[in-house]
């Protein structure tokens, strides 16, 4: 099957500063990615959609301007946590579909931890 | 809005019994549903989904669901747990614009 990495696995940073998340799909183009956040024993909450070419879109209640996301090309998606905070300490998960929107591939996520 | 609900945080399973996570649904239309599920240190994986057709969907690793329109139900089943089936299991709805969101999932812990 398809395949999505996530680098890094997992960060810790200070708190105010940015972190870069990168997302990878490996063996297929996407030109749509997904953003997800994973709080503990919570569900996967849908942040935002990656668009190659065009802005991202967001979902409401998230701030566009702390998650910055840039679909740099056909294969690579990044989340910039701006001015990390420790409530910013999450699991981060990226997803790629393959054809239709029913067939998505997941990142294995990245923990960050703001301190 | 399209949401699904797992009403159970955890569900223990002695092994060989079968075992059930329970999911309802609501949506305006007809459902798109999944289960995905998430093994430690690993991404979610794509268990099996309801378009149309028949109720029991079969899916990956032994599981199904049967989808009940009646009690707007989508509940993933196998007749007899294996130990390395212990994970967290998603259920999950598409939304109208495309895009898939997810219940708050269901840890299954299967007991040797």
């Amino acid at each position: 099957g398809a395949v999505v990495s996530q680098h890094p696995s997992w960060v810790i940073c200070k708190s105010g500063t940015s972190v870069k998340i990168e997302c990878r799909s490996l063996d297929f183009q996407a030109t749509t990615m997904f953003w997800y956040r994973q709080f503990p024993k919570q569900s996967l909450m849908l942040m935002a959609t990656s668009n190659e070419g065009s802005k991202a879109t967001y979902e409401q209640g998230v701030e566009k301007d702390k998650f910055l996301i840039n679909h740099a090309s056909l294969t690579l998606s990044t989340l910039t946590v701006t001015s990390a905070h420790p409530e910013d300490s999450s699991f981060y998960i990226c997803s790629a579909p393959q054809g239709s929107a029913d067939t998505q591939y997941f990142g294995p996520g990245t923990r960050l931890t703001v301190l | 809005a399209q949401s699904v609900a797992q009403p159970e945080d955890q569900v223990n399973v002695a092994e060989g019994n079968p075992l059930t996570v329970k999911c309802t649904y609501s949506v305006s239309g007809n459902p798109y549903l999944f289960w995905y599920v998430q093994y430690p240190n690993r991404g979610l994986q794509f268990l099996l989904k309801y378009i149309t057709g028949d109720n029991l969907v079969k899916g990956s690793y032994g599981f199904e669901a049967e989808f009940n329109k009646s009690q707007t139900s989508f509940h993933l089943k196998k007749p007899s747990a294996l130990v390395s089936d212990s994970a967290l299991y998603f259920c999950a709805v598409r939304r109208g614009d495309d895009k898939i969101i997810f219940g708050k999932g269901t840890r299954l812990h299967i007991l040797p």
